[in-house]
């Protein structure tokens, strides 16, 4: 595998249930990021990670709870979620917050029913 | 903060036609300035970027964009586009205080036959 991927591509789930989004990257890069992308409105940066510290929380609802455990790794945790949570979620990394290139994975499809 | 606007939300094109998406931002700090292009079913990949030095930059598949001052703008041109252009393409600048990118909200580039 190479560059940014995503598990899985497409989630369906209910308001009542637990899940978990997984990223993983294989570039050696340090910061991990979480984005948010709805139809038609800009990417929301949602989390960010830099050398496994969580440096950035943008605002984001309690029921999106991320998890850094190595710089490859980047899940987001979701429980009880609403349907406006449906979107594209993308997952990026840089080599560090101090980079300007981010190299993003293909994204989860989530649908909230 | 700084922050940039796209006006056209789509740019429908015939193939070999020219095209020129629109990028405005607003800083009054030194501009670092970024496109992105999002193929379908694919994460966004940097397509080129504006750091220093000459005001025209270019991609390796005929794009351009050229960074103007006075206009505070960063258009994106092709002289002649290909049906596989078709993508959403996004201008970016980093936020306030990092090199962590804000996306504008996309324009959708449609190349047809």
């Amino acid at each position: 595998e190479t560059g940014v991927t995503q598990t899985p591509r497409h989630l369906v789930m209910g308001m009542t249930n637990k899940k978990s989004l997984k990223c993983e990257q294989h570039l050696g890069h340090n910061a991990m990021y979480w984005y948010k992308q709805s139809a038609k409105k800009p990417l929301e940066l949602m989390f960010v990670y830099n050398f496994k510290e969580q440096t950035e929380n943008n605002s984001v609802p309690s029921r999106f709870s991320p998890e850094c455990p190595n710089s490859s790794h980047l899940f987001l945790h979701l429980h009880t979620l609403q349907p406006e949570d449906s979107a594209l979620y993308l997952c990026a990394s840089s080599q560090d917050t101090d980079s300007y290139e981010q190299y993003f994975g293909p994204g989860t499809r989530l649908t909230v029913t | 903060a700084q922050s940039v606007t796209q006006l056209d939300s789509q740019v429908p094109v015939f193939e070999e036609a020219p095209v020129e998406l629109r990028c405005n931002y607003s800083s009054s700090v030194s501009v670092y300035l970024f496109w992105y292009v999002q193929y379908p079913n694919q994460g966004l990949q940097l397509l080129l970027k504006y750091l220093s030095g000459s005001t025209l930059v270019k991609s390796i598949n005929g794009f351009e964009a050229e960074f103007n001052k006075s206009q505070t703008s960063f258009h994106l041109r092709k002289p002649s586009v290909h049906i596989s252009d078709t993508a959403e393409y996004f201008c970016a600048v980093p936020s306030g205080g990092s090199y962590i990118p804000t996306f504008g909200r996309g324009t959708s580039l449609i190349v047809h036959p």
